[in-house]
């Protein structure tokens, strides 16, 4: 059982359109993450949001954790090709600790000129 | 640098013969953990560790083997590799709630 679902699986968008890429469970976590990974490597870390509601901006990278602590939401603004990747949200179901972190799917990204 | 180390990157092997997966942390993280990427399954936790001589399973254990004697390292060993256990595998360590990964290993069992 997949305890997070990721939409879209796959996004082709050319350079300077908008994106969100969702992240929908049915449990409630106590933190969740946002990670890219490009080919041939490992994930990254992008943000980590913990309080429910909280809204948190990385360039043109907005994250915000649903109020209930079940779902989250990535927008792009006026993509780049440097975005292209895999975009991991992953769930940690205990408190303070990296050890039950649950990935979803992935949205993989291209974005071309 | 602040960076987990895995090796070897790529790895082909037979059915049957042991092999070890290294990884190494160099930022006196407690936690790590190995995890399994497939397509369509997305990252798999296969064990994890919260402490030296400390080790739990994740969700996908069975084929595999951890120990961690040194807080820096934390080997991955599969003592009878079979051919569902071809994969890409990161191992990663972590602070609170975020985890740090390495580059991966290209496992194919033939």
């Amino acid at each position: 059982t997949q305890l997070l679902e990721q939409s879209p699986q796959f996004l082709s968008i050319q350079e300077g359109e908008n994106l969100t890429v969702y992240c929908n469970s049915s449990s409630v976590f106590s933190s969740l993450q946002w990670y890219r990974q490009e080919p041939g490597e490992g994930p990254v870390l992008l943000v980590t949001v913990v309080t429910g509601g909280e809204v948190k901006k990385l360039k043109r990278l907005t994250f915000q954790f649903g109020d209930a602590r079940k779902d989250s939401s990535l927008h792009i603004t006026a993509a780049q090709p440097g975005d292209t990747g895999l975009y991991l949200c992953a769930g940690s179901l205990n408190t303070g600790t990296a050890s039950k972190l649950t990935f979803g799917t992935g949205t993989r990204l291209q974005v071309t000129l | 640098e602040a960076q987990v180390t895995q090796n070897p990157r790529y790895l082909i092997t037979v059915t049957g013969k042991k092999l070890t997966v290294t990884c190494s942390q160099n930022m006196n993280h407690e936690y790590m953990s190995w995890y399994r990427q497939d397509p369509g399954l997305g990252l798999r936790q296969i064990y994890y560790s919260m402490n030296v001589e400390v080790t739990d399973k994740g969700d996908v254990p069975e084929g595999y083997k951890v120990s961690r004697k040194e807080k820096r390292n934390f080997p991955l060993i599969l003592e009878s590799p079979s051919p569902n256990q071809t994969s890409l595998y990161f191992c990663a360590s972590g602070r609170n709630t975020e985890a740090f990964f390495g580059q991966g290993t290209r496992l194919t069992v033939v």
